[in-house]
């Protein structure tokens, strides 16, 4: 069946050095999602990506869209310690009514 | 705007006892609905989903089941809970004006003894 794999699982930085988690595909997807987690707490979207090659940002946040749709990147720069928690990308395959198949996450801490 | 709930909170139980966990959506029609697992603080597993009142669909073989008796209104339940059900359970809604973005409630955090 269809997989999302992200890596790293785990990324510990210096506040203000940069961070970017990657996101693969087993398939061509209709569109990728990125959430965030903070500890204690809930996923919340912050964006989704749909044509190919496509990128987006959203402050210090970059996502990218590969051109194949298989591959995403989320990258931040300059990191703060409010950006620490879990980043989940989502991917969607065509003609599958709304399921997501989530990546594993990558939790990120920031060291002020 | 759209609002989406879930109860209890926090939920303790002891091995073969039953589940019910209920997620509530306010100010949209026809979402699509869904319950995840999340284990261990990290991924997020995908147990049902339900594109319409009475429709279900189920990703994971296990002893949990999920109903839609309203529009808004989603519904995961088990008759004897094991020890390898506790986790965080996370009610999500999404729709296709918005492109299946997902929006997630505060979850229940179920411990099983």
């Amino acid at each position: 069946g269809q997989q999302v794999m992200q890596i790293p699982q785990y990324q510990h930085v210096q506040e203000g050095e940069d961070f970017t988690t990657y996101c693969n595909s087993s398939t061509t997807l209709s569109n990728i999602q990125w959430y965030k987690q903070r500890p204690g707490g809930h996923p919340v979207f912050l964006i989704q990506l749909v044509k190919s090659g496509e990128v987006k940002k959203q402050k210090r946040l970059t996502f990218q869209f590969g051109e194949a749709k298989k591959n995403s990147s989320l990258h931040i720069t300059a990191t703060q310690t409010t950006d620490v928690g879990t980043y989940f990308c989502a991917g969607m395959a065509h003609n599958q009514g709304g399921k997501l198949i989530f990546g594993q996450g990558t939790e990120l801490s920031v060291k002020p | 705007s759209q609002t989406i709930h879930q109860w209890p909170a926090t939920l303790v139980q002891p091995v073969g006892s039953p589940l019910s966990l209920e997620c509530t959506v306010e100010g949209t029609s026809n979402p699509n609905l869904y319950w995840y697992r999340q284990a261990a603080g990290r991924g997020l597993q995908l147990l049902f989903y339900s594109v319409g009142i009475g429709q279900i669909s189920s990703e994971v073989p296990q002893n949990l089941s999920a109903s839609r008796p309203q529009d808004r209104q989603f519904i995961l339940s088990s008759k004897k809970l094991l020890l390898s059900d506790s986790g965080f359970y996370l009610c999500a809604w999404g729709a296709v004006d918005r492109g299946y973005e997902q929006y997630f409630g505060p979850g229940t955090r179920l411990t099983v003894t």
